[in-house]
């Protein structure tokens, strides 16, 4: 199963870049990688997805190294509102279904 | 304009009744999810559907029930003999489930029911 596995926590200053990583030894040959974002007492939101090397969106980018055993979320240039819960997500079981694991709770400061 | 609805926001029952929690798409969307969230944890899948009159048990099924009749609609019903049902519970939809592939699911504002 690609469990995934990211920090629990990160603190980060306005204006900087933060980097949030997960690893996913054993993500399938076809799977993408997903990363959501939630708010507090609201549903989670789609940010990117990524087979493999780079992608980039008005929002993140994501990089995905050649074995794909890990990814990483880059979100430029934070600001206080980028403080949420930021989920790492690969396909699990027969039924290729979206796991939501505890997430990293990143925390901006001004 | 479309979305998902779920309704109400907040919930308040009688420990030992039931409750049945709305989820509405216009989506057009083939499948259909419900979720569980506790306190700082992550969202626990309860139940899905991929298509309607189909359904299938998540990691933490018992003590719920679901019905797909229409595409639109997939209501969960928290029975009496969920231990703690008190919980942020979401419901989501997305295009069906391609193999390992694009899967985005868009979600509710969610239901907070508190068992008293």
């Amino acid at each position: 199963l690609a469990k995934t596995t990211q920090p629990i926590s990160m603190d980060s200053y306005e204006g900087q870049e933060v980097n949030i990583t997960c690893s996913h030894n054993n993500i399938a040959t076809n799977d993408y990688i997903t990363w959501y974002q939630q708010f507090p007492s609201q549903g989670p939101r789609f940010i990117i997805q990524g087979y493999k090397t780079k992608v980039t969106n008005e929002v993140a980018s994501l990089f995905i190294p050649a074995d794909r055993k890990s990814s990483t979320l880059s979100l430029p240039r934070v600001s206080l509102s980028d403080t949420a819960v930021y989920y790492c997500l690969a396909p699990q079981g027969s039924a290729r279904q979206l796991t939501f694991g505890s997430g990293t709770q990143l925390t901006v400061l001004p | 304009d479309g979305g998902i609805t779920q309704s109400p926001k907040y919930l308040f029952r009688k420990e030992g009744q039931n409750v049945t929690l709305s989820c509405e798409q216009n989506l057009n969307h083939d499948a259909m999810y419900w979720y569980r969230q506790d306190p700082g944890q992550g969202l626990r899948l309860i139940y899905y559907s991929q298509i309607v009159n189909d359904f299938q048990k998540g990691d933490i099924a018992e003590g719920y029930s679901v019905s797909r009749e229409k595409k639109e609609s997939f209501p969960l019903t928290v029975t009496s003999a969920q231990k703690n049902p008190t919980a942020f519970y979401l419901c989501a939809s997305s295009i069906a489930s391609g193999r390992g592939s694009y899967n985005e699911q868009f979600f509710g504002p969610g239901t907070r029911l508190t068992v008293l």
